[in-house]
C-alpha cells in the first residue's frame, strides 16, 4: 500500500468548491505530519502552493491566492486541500508530500478538471 | 530574481551515466539545500535525494541509493546530480528545487531536464 494516496481524477466547475484528498496509510498519523502541497501545469516545474500542519502552523506560499487552503480530516486519517472559488486556470495536477522514514514522499497526484 | 537553470536535455545509451546541472542565482546557494526530483512522461513526482549546499552532505531516496551521486560547486553555486548505470526507466524529466534546511520544497524549481535513455 503506498504511503500517500490520491484520487487519480476529479472533476468540479468553476466557481464550486473542490476538496482534494491524500490520504495516509494505514499506521501512519496524519496528525504528526506536515503536508505539502503542489501545483503543475503541463509542461511546468511544480509549484508550491501551501503546507499544512495544524491551524496554528501552516503556510501558504508566495503569491498563493487564499481561496488554496490546507486542512485534515483526521477520521480519515487524509490531509485536504480546499479550492473555492474555482477558476479554469486551477485545471491542473495537484500533489501532496510528507518527510516520511528520512524521504520525501509524494502521493500519485490528482488530475483536477474545472468544467 | 531567484532563479535555477539547469542543463539542457541528454540522451544515453543503457549502462552510460548522465550528469545533469542546476545553477542558482539571486539568492545565496550555500543557505539553501537542493533537492532532485524527477517526472516520468505522464507519471507522478519521485524524489531522489538531497543535498546540503554549505557541507556537501547528501541523503537518497533508498531506490537509487549507489546510482546517484549528488555534488556542488560553491564557485559558480551549481549543484550536480549524476545517475550511472542507466536504463529505459530512467528516462524522464528531472528537476532541481532548493529549500530551507529539512523543511520541504517551497521555493523555486529548475525548468526540468528532459534525460532520454535509449539505445
Amino acid at each position: 500500500q503506498a504511503v500517500l494516496t490520491q484520487p487519480s481524477s476529479l472533476s468540479a466547475s468553476p466557481g464550486a468548491s473542490a476538496s482534494l484528498t491524500c490520504t495516509l496509510r494505514s499506521g501512519i498519523n496524519v496528525g504528526t505530519y506536515t503536508i505539502y502541497w503542489y501545483q503543475q501545469k503541463p509542461g511546468s516545474p511544480p509549484q508550491y502552493l501551501l503546507r499544512y500542519k495544524s491551524d496554528s502552523d501552516k503556510q501558504q506560499g508566495s503569491g498563493v491566492p487564499s481561496r488554496f487552503s490546507g486542512s485534515k480530516g483526521a477520521s480519515a486519517n487524509a490531509g485536504i486541500l480546499l479550492i473555492s472559488g474555482l477558476q479554469s486556470e486551477d485545471e491542473a495536477d495537484y500533489y501532496c508530500m510528507i518527510w516520511h522514514n528520512s524521504a520525501w514522499v509524494f502521493g500519485g497526484g490528482t488530475k483536477l478538471t474545472v468544467l | 530574481q531567484v532563479q535555477l537553470v539547469q542543463s539542457g536535455a541528454e540522451v544515453k545509451k543503457p549502462g552510460a551515466s548522465a550528469k545533469v546541472s542546476c545553477k542558482a542565482s539571486g539568492y545565496t546557494f550555500s543557505s539553501y539545500d537542493i533537492n532532485w526530483v524527477r517526472q516520468a512522461t505522464g507519471q507522478g513526482l519521485e524524489w531522489m535525494g538531497w543535498m546540503d549546499t554549505n557541507t556537501g552532505n547528501t541523503g537518497y531516496a533508498q531506490k537509487f541509493q549507489g546510482r546517484v551521486t549528488m555534488t556542488r560547486d560553491t564557485s559558480i553555486s551549481t549543484a550536480y546530480m549524476e545517475l550511472s548505470s542507466l536504463r529505459s526507466e530512467d528516462t524522464a524529466v528531472y528537476y532541481c528545487t532548493k529549500n530551507p534546511p529539512h523543511e520541504g520544497f517551497t521555493g523555486e524549481w529548475g525548468q526540468g531536464t528532459l534525460l532520454t535513455v535509449s539505445s
